[in-house]
């Protein structure tokens, strides 16, 4: 699987939008962009993935840059419960259709300031 | 719908002993995978199970390890015996059986294994 690059810390204010940046400058064609976060003392939870488009969902947003190489989490509106650590993760769809494992990066852990 | 769940949340156990953790997937998950996180390590991957077949197992980390999915419903991870090093937090995630594409894998709260 393609690496991933996503900076080790960030800080928000509470209220205002974040952007969590990933590069995955040797991702390929087929490679989807997944986003997972992990609350404190929980498993990780799905955010958001994408193929070549932007998308949209109820928790976020994921804007991927035209040559793919990297991509950004946008949280729309920080709350004290989106801090966690958030993963970027580059996901080849398998030949065989059978899910395969996710490789977990570092990770950017988020912190909301009140 | 119940989630993923785990069994138990936290164990001690002494080096040298055995431990077993359990999951239980969503139900109607063919899928069902095992992940650790080692101290201050990165979250690795297990194994896969499809159904109750063993589809990739390269991440298990020596012959200590024995995981098992009778009937393809929860399945089992047996750590004998324990070392130190084993100490961390043992994720599990299922999903269902789809086609080509993009998934969600649905994770358990982990299990916090301890060895003294």
């Amino acid at each position: 699987d393609a690496k991933t690059t996503q900076p080790n810390s960030m800080e928000s204010n509470e209220e205002e939008p974040v952007h969590l940046p990933c590069n995955h400058s040797t991702i390929s064609g087929t490679d989807y962009i997944h986003w997972y976060r992990q609350l404190p003392s929980q498993g990780p939870e799905y955010v958001i993935h994408g193929l070549t488009s932007n998308v949209n969902n109820r928790m976020a947003s994921l804007a991927i840059a035209e040559d793919r190489k990297s991509s950004t989490l946008i949280l729309h509106r920080a709350t004290l419960r989106d801090a966690a650590v958030y993963y970027c993760i580059l996901r080849a769809p398998s030949k065989r259709y059978i899910l395969d494992q996710f490789y977990f990066g570092t990770g950017t852990s988020l912190t909301v300031i009140p | 719908e119940a989630g993923v769940t785990q069994f138990p949340s936290h164990s001690v156990i002494e080096k040298g002993q055995t431990v077993t953790l359990r999951c239980d997937p969503i139900s109607g998950h063919d899928n069902l995978y095992w992940y650790r996180r080692v101290m201050g390590k990165e979250i690795k991957f297990l194994l896969h199970f499809v159904k109750e077949s063993k589809q990739d197992e390269s991440g298990m980390p020596n012959n200590r390890f024995l995981a098992e999915r009778t009937g393809g419903t929860y399945s089992t991870l047996k750590v004998q015996p324990a070392e130190l090093e084993d100490s961390g937090v043992y994720f599990c995630a299922s999903s269902p059986p789809r086609g080509p594409g993009a998934y969600e894998q649905y994770f358990g709260p982990g299990t916090r294994l301890t060895v003294t």
